[in-house]
């Protein structure tokens, strides 16, 4: 079945650094990619959608600038946290619907990567 | 006003007890789907079902069943005869046109069930 690897798993690093996260689908080609924030025993909130080629879009009250994503193929998209503070700790997930071409079919189970702990000291 | 609502934070039941997940949810769309995940403490999202808003037929797969009522906006979960490895956190996700050429796919906050041996 479809696969989307997420890539680290897990990052402890200094305040101030910035990290990035990579999404890859591994059999399967999407066009569209989505990343979520997942807080301690609380839901997935979505912060943006990923669009291979174009700019993502963000949710509301997600600082663009903060979260860099780029979707520069059709199986790989990355998530930039830049100059991370203890506050942008978190479960970042990475999520895609293995259809292709424009649009995603709201019906497509999303296929979600493992996962990237994010801890910031 | 949340999309996607999850009235039981946490569960706790003995194994072989059967447990029931709610989740009622909110749209204005005449189109739209409903989602089961699974989330063990390894973290990984786990797909477990998935219902369009013209299909009303309730589905049974082995010891998990769900029911799906329109006129309730409910899409419950149940788990029959429970095990331990069943323990983990169960989002209700609803997928909803958001605009440009997506769909988008709104969490509840999950219940946490926990079944003891």
């Amino acid at each position: 079945g479809a696969v989307v690897s997420q890539h680290p798993s897990r990052v402890i690093c200094k305040s101030g650094t910035s990290v990035k996260i990579e999404c890859r689908s591994l059999d399967f080609q999407a066009t569209t990619m989505f990343w979520y924030r997942q807080f301690p025993k609380q839901s997935l909130m979505l912060m943006a959608t990923s669009n291979e080629g174009s700019k993502a879009t963000y949710e509301q009250g997600v600082e663009k600038d903060k979260f860099l994503i780029n979707h520069a193929s059709l199986t790989l998209s990355t998530l930039t946290v830049t100059s991370a503070h203890p506050e942008d700790s978190s479960f970042y997930i990475c999520s895609a619907p293995a259809v292709t071409g424009g649009g995603v079919m709201g019906n497509q189970p999303q296929h979600f990567g493992d996962g990237t702990r994010l801890s910031i000291l | 006003a949340q999309k996607v609502t999850q009235a039981q934070t946490e569960i706790s039941v003995v194994e072989k007890e059967d447990v029931t997940l709610d989740c009622v949810y909110e749209t204005r769309d005449t189109t739209y789907y409903l989602f089961w995940y699974k989330q063990p403490p390894s973290g990984e999202l786990v797909f477990l079902i998935r219902r369009n808003s013209f299909d009303e037929q309730n589905e049974i797969s082995g010891r998990y069943s769900w029911n799906f009522q329109k006129s309730t906006s409910s899409f419950n979960f149940t788990i029959t005869a429970s095990q331990v490895v069943d323990s983990a956190v169960y989002f209700c996700a609803l997928s909803e046109w958001g605009g440009g050429s997506n769909y988008k796919l709104t969490f509840g906050k999950g219940t946490l069930l926990t079944v003891n041996p």
